[in-house]
Formats: C-alpha cells, structure tokens, sequence
C-alpha cells in the first residue's frame, strides 16, 4: 500500500528556534499533501493543504508566517514552524493524497510528530 | 455547513463481542465519500472503510462494516468479533464533492473504543 513517513518522530526543542518536519510518500508521487494538528485526545484540525510547486493553501486562523510549509517535489513536503513557543506543541500529521479507485481518493497518513516547545 | 457528528466520546466492548460506533454527517453536496480511520494510542492513522455517495451496497473490509443510511446522513462503523488490538480512537471523516487529491476532510471529534478480555 501507499506509505507515507515523517522526520522527526518527535522533537523537543527550545523557545524562540526553528522546527523543520519532513513528510515523504515513499512509494507514490503525491500532487497534494495535507498538514494537521492534534491535541491531546481531541480530532485532526487540518492547518494548510499543500500543492507541489505552489503555494499551500492555509485554513482560516493558522498563521502563515508561523508555519511555512513547502512542496518542492512530488513526494516531499515540509512544515517549519518558525520561532516555535510552548503553545506550539503539539502532534502534526501530514497525509498525501492519491486515487485508489476510479472516483475515489483517499489520503494516507503519516506516523505523526510529537513536538515539544521548552 | 458541512459537519460530522460522534455523539460517542467512549465506548466499551467485551472480546468477541461486535460494536457499532456511530456517525452522522450533513452535507448539501450529492456527491460525497465518507471515511473511518482507526488511531491507536501510537497516533498513527489507519484508513479502515470508505463509503461512497452513489454506492448502493453498504461498504465492508474484513471484521469492518459501514451501515450507510443515506437518508438519516448515517455512516455508523461495525466492528465485529472485537480484538484487544481493536482498543483505540475511531474518526469518521467526510470528503465533500468528487474525489479529487485537493479534496480536504471534514472530522468528527472521535470515539474512544477500549476493548475488555
């Protein structure tokens, strides 16, 4: 099946630096990628959708500046969360999007980032 | 507005025994899919089950059902014969529209489903 990892698994850091996360689709070319954020026992909050070679579209109330995510190839996607603050913690998932079946899509996810702001 | 429902935040089932996880959506769309993933305490999530709009058959993948009442707006996922390694949250998700990559998810906020031996 359609694999999709994640780099770091989880990562502490401290206030005031810059956290890069990479998602890759190990075995499929991903045109679009999606980028989420999970708090304790609570649902996916999507942040941004993520196009290959333009800009990510970002959902309402997610800073931009903040979270700079960049799709420079078919199978990797990047999130940065920039000047990362305790707040900023949190667990960020990524999922790649591809046709499974005529009329179906369905987006595969990756392990997840745990991510620690000191 | 687009919206999923999980009136369930937990539920409790014996081994062996079969569960039903509920999930009602609301869409103006005719066209949609709807989804559950499984995320285990680990946090990754794993696709179960996919139910299409225009599908007439309920979807089915192994011990996973879709009980897909279409005009309720229901997509209640069955577990049968459920295994301790079935214990995790459960989201059912809708696509609204034709599937496209670009096509974005709506949530439901989850069931927690603890499997007791």
């Amino acid at each position: 099946g359609a694999v999709v990892s994640q780099h770091p698994s989880w990562v502490i850091c401290k206030s005031g630096t810059s956290v890069k996360i990479e998602c890759r689709s190990l075995d499929f070319q991903a045109t679009t990628m999606f980028w989420y954020r999970q708090f304790p026992k609570q649902s996916l909050m999507l942040m941004a959708t993520s196009n290959e070679g333009s800009k990510a579209t970002y959902e309402q109330g997610v800073e931009k500046d903040k979270f700079l995510i960049n799709h420079a190839s078919l199978t990797l996607s990047t999130l940065t969360v920039t000047s990362a603050h305790p707040e900023d913690s949190s667990f960020y998932i990524c999922s790649a999007s591809l046709f499974v079946l005529a009329g179906t899509s369905e987006q595969f996810f990756g392990p997840g980032t745990r991510l620690t702001v000191l | 507005a687009q919206k999923i429902t999980q009136t369930q935040p937990g539920m409790f089932v014996q081994e062996k025994e079969a569960v039903t996880l509920d999930c009602t959506y609301d869409t103006s769309d005719q066209s949609y899919g709807l989804f559950w993933y499984k995320q285990p305490s680990s946090g990754e999530m794993i696709f179960l089950i996919y139910q299409g709009s225009y599908d007439e058959q309920n979807a089915t993948e192994g011990r996973y059902s879709l009980n897909f009442q279409k005009a309720r707006k229901s997509a209640n996922l069955v577990i049968s014969a459920s295994q301790l390694g079935d214990s995790a949250m459960y989201f059912c998700a809708m696509r609204e529209g034709r599937a496209g990559n670009n096509r974005k998810l709506i949530w439901g906020l989850g069931t927690s489903l603890a499997v007791n031996p």
